[in-house]
């Protein structure tokens, strides 16, 4: 059956860092991928859409990456700022009109 | 433009009652989906609303649980007689188009959730 897999650990980091978040998938040949920020007790938000014909996309300080071959995202966040301190979601269509999430990856940054 | 909104917020509810949870998508938007999140666990699709059709239901369980999208007025998430495992925030997502055609995808739009305690 598809899996998606994010680590499921807190993922600490200083300010100013750059945090590193990786998506696994299994069993997919998924067209695009999602990543999508979630603050406790809130609705996910939608961050970034790579498809995949694309090996890395940008938007300001957030950086992913699509390997097709290894069926890996990597989601990266420069210049880490405390206000970016969330739940990361990574998100593959699931079959017709659905998208399937990973568990999401807790980032701490820390002043 | 007013984002999806759900409400309640917050519902609390005894063994055996109903839940209505309510959502209306952002304006423009006729495709509505509902998910579940447990605690310490992702986000799980239950069902995708066309107005007027259910399109998906794939991930409703098949007792005590329907959703409607009805021509006027919010999508509605109904749960029967619920239980304690019903505990979880619900999410509601809307989008302009369908949310996977061919490669071709629209960003969902979440509201705040509605989080349901069942005594």
């Amino acid at each position: 059956s598809q899996k998606i897999e994010q680590n499921s650990e807190a993922l600490n980091i200083q300010e100013g860092k750059t945090a590193t978040l990786t998506c696994n998938y299994t069993n997919y040949s998924p067209a695009y991928l999602q990543w999508y920020r979630q603050d406790p007790g809130r609705g996910p938000v939608f961050l970034l859409l790579i498809r995949e014909n694309e090996k890395e996309k940008r938007k300001e300080r957030l950086k992913v990456t699509f390997d097709t071959t290894l069926k890996q995202s990597l989601f990266h966040i420069t210049a880490s700022q405390p206000a970016d301190s969330a739940t990361y979601l990574c998100a593959l269509p699931g079959g017709y009109q659905k998208v399937t999430f990973g568990i999401g990856t807790k980032l701490q940054v820390i002043p | 433009n007013a984002g999806v909104m759900q409400n309640p917020r917050h519902l609390v509810r005894r063994r055996g009652q109903e839940a209505r949870l309510r959502c209306s998508p952002m304006k423009g938007h006729s495709h509505v989906y509902w998910y579940r999140q447990l605690p310490e666990e992702g986000l799980k699709f239950m069902v995708y609303l066309q107005k007027e059709n259910i399109i998906d239901e794939s991930g409703m369980p098949k007792e005590r649980f329907s959703a409607e999208f009805p021509k006027e007025g919010p999508s509605i998430l109904r749960i029967q007689q619920v239980v304690r495992g019903d505990s979880a925030a619900y999410f509601c997502a809307s989008s302009e188009l369908p949310g996977n055609r061919g490669g071709h995808t629209d960003t969902q739009y979440f509201g705040p959730g509605t989080r349901l305690t069942v005594l």
